[in-house]
């Protein structure tokens, strides 16, 4: 398929190693963030969420840490392995009124990982 | 598990021209959102419903117009096409639960529009 963001931030890792992506948000009344992953060619795809009366959350080899103070997000990949080789995003959820909801994503990031 | 369906997969359609993007979404979600990512850029918000009803338009062009039908599903319907249109559309769905609930969004895998 074709490639998604060939021009984004890359980040390369060795397998194996830890990998931590970075996000800034732009809107302090943001309750709600969202990690997508996403592959060549495929739609993003869930990886991890965090509420944020929360500062960090884990799930299965990924963490999300939260800092309200400087609105910052970061995404922690333990071990990463070549199938975690993808562009990763972070969006916020925006609330719109009527309890409905808009996402905006920040900049992706490419990980790269390395045999 | 279903997913986000969404037709066609692919779509070459020269300047001037008119397409029609369609969304399924996820079984007994009420929400659906339209995005517009380009090559190296982070999807853009176009526009979501809620309940058939637009809820919040992004950086829609007054050229696309959009609208969800009683079955959930939704278009996006362009018209006079112009290069760069040439974009991944995403669309996605999600389930609102209640006040103050959270409920993330799921993504189709996307329509690449082509224009020429």
């Amino acid at each position: 398929g074709e490639s998604v963001g060939l021009h984004l931030p890359t980040l390369s890792v060795q397998e194996g190693d830890n990998s931590i992506i970075n996000c800034a948000y732009s809107n302090s009344a943001s309750d709600y963030f969202i990690w997508y992953k996403q592959e060549s060619g495929k739609g993003p795809q869930f990886i991890i969420d965090i509420r944020s009366n929360m500062d960090k959350r884990q799930g299965q080899r990924v963490t999300v840490l939260l800092n309200k103070t400087v609105k910052h997000l970061s995404l922690q990949i333990a071990a990463t392995q070549p199938g975690d080789s993808a562009v990763y995003f972070c969006a916020e959820k925006q609330a719109l009124g009527s309890g409905t909801y808009k996402y905006i994503f920040g900049t992706g990031t490419r990980l790269k990982v390395l045999a | 598990a279903a997913g986000v369906i969404q037709s066609p997969r692919h779509l070459i359609k020269e300047k001037r021209e008119t397409a029609t993007l369609k969304c399924y979404p996820i079984p007994r979600h009420d929400t659906v959102y339209w995005y517009q990512q380009g090559p190296g850029q982070d999807p853009q918000f176009l526009i979501s419903f809620y309940e058939k009803m637009q809820s919040d338009k992004g950086s829609i062009p007054d050229r696309f117009s959009a609208q969800q039908f009683s079955d959930y599903h939704s278009e996006l319907n362009m018209s006079s096409l112009e290069l760069g249109d040439s974009a991944l559309y995403f669309c996605a769905s999600s389930l609102r639960r209640g006040r103050g609930t959270n409920a993330e969004a799921f993504f189709g895998q996307g329509t690449r529009l082509t224009v020429v």
